[in-house]
């Protein structure tokens, strides 16, 4: 059972637009969720994360909101850029306790920056 | 900066060989995890270790081991290959309570 799920494989936008990227989650333990960005025959790197106890996160073109009642959280991308072309995880793990070492990973959204 | 380094990012080896993925970090973690990624699939979780000779499962660890003898080295060992094994496959290391960080990746084909 999928417990973090990006339901768009794939995405594609025009330079200069915003890019939204989408994440839904069903374990309410879940209170760190975190954004990795990919790019091909490279590790994932970390780009934003956000606390259970703040709903929005802004880190210059990169803002991430949260919305723990619909267990939902967006990645907003302002303006998009070429270089933003990559695969997007969310991934969310508890923040302290049992299973905070852990984290679980959605099957992530291919972005693509139409120049 | 964390470095998490991968021994090796192209491997090539036949199935039932004995293949040891090598992970080393510099940043004086606790925590360190192999995940494999597949196309469609995301990233998924083998086998993640808390201390130096300390291991837990993760989601997937059939077919799997994990050695810890040193805090910054993380192997991971494939004990009789598979070409279902065929996969990219990621370290990662985290301190405290901070992001993961991860390396760049092997990329495994058993032929």
């Amino acid at each position: 059972d999928q417990q973090v799920k990006q339901n768009s494989p794939s995405l594609s936008v025009q330079e200069g637009r915003i890019s939204i990227l989408n994440c839904d989650y069903t374990n309410s333990m879940f209170d760190y969720f975190l954004w990795y960005k990919k790019y091909p025959a490279e590790g994932p790197t970390f780009l934003i994360s956000i606390s259970s106890i703040k709903d929005k996160n802004e880190d210059g073109r990169f803002t991430v909101f949260l919305n723990k009642s619909a267990k939902h959280l967006s990645l907003h991308i302002v303006p998009s850029q070429p270089g933003d072309s990559a695969v997007y995880f969310c991934a969310t793990r508890p923040y302290s306790g049992a299973g905070s070492y852990q984290l679980t990973f959605g099957k992530g959204t291919k972005l693509s920056v139409i120049p | 900066d964390v470095k998490v380094t991968q021994s090796s990012r192209y491997l090539v080896k036949r199935t039932g060989e004995k293949v040891f993925l090598e992970c080393v970090q510099d940043m004086d973690h606790e925590n360190m995890f192999w995940y494999r990624q597949d196309p469609g699939l995301g990233l998924r979780l083998i086998y993640f270790s808390y201390d130096v000779k300390m291991k837990e499962k993760g989601d997937i660890p059939e077919g799997y081991s994990v050695s810890r003898e040193k805090k910054e080295r993380f192997s991971l060992i494939l004990e009789s290959a598979s070409t279902n094994q065929t996969s990219m496959y990621l370290c990662a290391s985290m301190g405290g309570n901070q992001p993961q960080h991860f390396g760049d990746g092997t990329r495994l084909s058993i032929l």
